[in-house]
């Protein structure tokens, strides 16, 4: 089955820095790679969500990038802000069936 | 538009008890649903997978007899926790996919925090 490794676990930034969370996964047979951002006691909410058709995607401060020959894709949060603080799991799946999640990473954000 | 509830959001049962959950998709059908749970500071782990009109395809390691799962329309599927043991609680999780959309995403509901005592 899919196997998703996520790094790294925690990750604190300045506010107005960067943010980057890589993710690999291990069945080439993968063609959906969505983000999630997941808040205490709630559910997942997507914020960006990519295709093994496209290398990159960007939706103002967030963008994902895919490299299907190494297997691993990527999520980028610029300008980072204090609301921007919270787990953050990538996932990957085949043709919309059962999504299999990374470890996920606590994003902390100090103003 | 596509929007999944949960009920109930929270409940606390006893030792030995059953608890059933539901999970319904309230503007779109859903042929398949699928059922996660977390534990706390961990990731979503997949328990099963519920299909409209047919039985639930179980994750490795997940026992069919203790979590059963029933997908009896396109817009409902209930997960019942028989026998619960304190080692069951957990933040239960269901998401579905609109059967009639092109897209991949899987549409979560808000979550069903077990509290076994």
């Amino acid at each position: 089955g899919e196997n998703v490794e996520q790094h790294p676990s925690t990750l604190s930034v300045q506010e107005g820095d960067s943010a980057v969370i890589k993710c690999t996964y291990s069945d080439s047979a993968s063609n959906y790679f969505p983000w999630y951002k997941q808040e205490l006691g709630k559910r997942p909410q997507l914020i960006i969500d990519i295709r093994s058709n496209v290398g990159e995607k960007k939706d103002q401060r967030i963008a994902v990038t895919l490299n299907k020959t190494a297997k691993h894709f990527s999520l980028h949060i610029t300008e980072t802000q204090p609301e921007d603080s919270a787990v953050y799991f990538c996932a990957a799946s085949n043709a919309g069936n059962m999504l299999t999640f990374g470890g996920g990473t606590r994003l902390m954000v100090k103003p | 538009g596509a929007v999944v509830s949960q009920h109930p959001s929270w409940v606390i049962c006893k030792s030995g008890t059953s608890v059933k959950i539901e999970c319904r998709s309230l503007d779109f059908q859903a042929t398949t649903m699928f059922w996660y749970r977390q534990f706390p500071k961990q990731s979503l782990m997949l328990m099963a997978t519920s299909n409209e009109g047919s039985k639930a395809t179980y994750e490795q390691g997940v026992e069919k007899d203790k979590f059963l799962i029933n997908h009896a329309s396109l817009t409902l599927s209930t997960l019942t926790v028989t026998s619960a043991h304190p080692e069951d609680s957990s933040f239960y999780i269901c998401s579905a996919r609109d059967r009639a959309g092109s897209s991949y995403e899987q549409y979560f509901g808000p979550g069903t925090r077990l509290t076994v005592t």
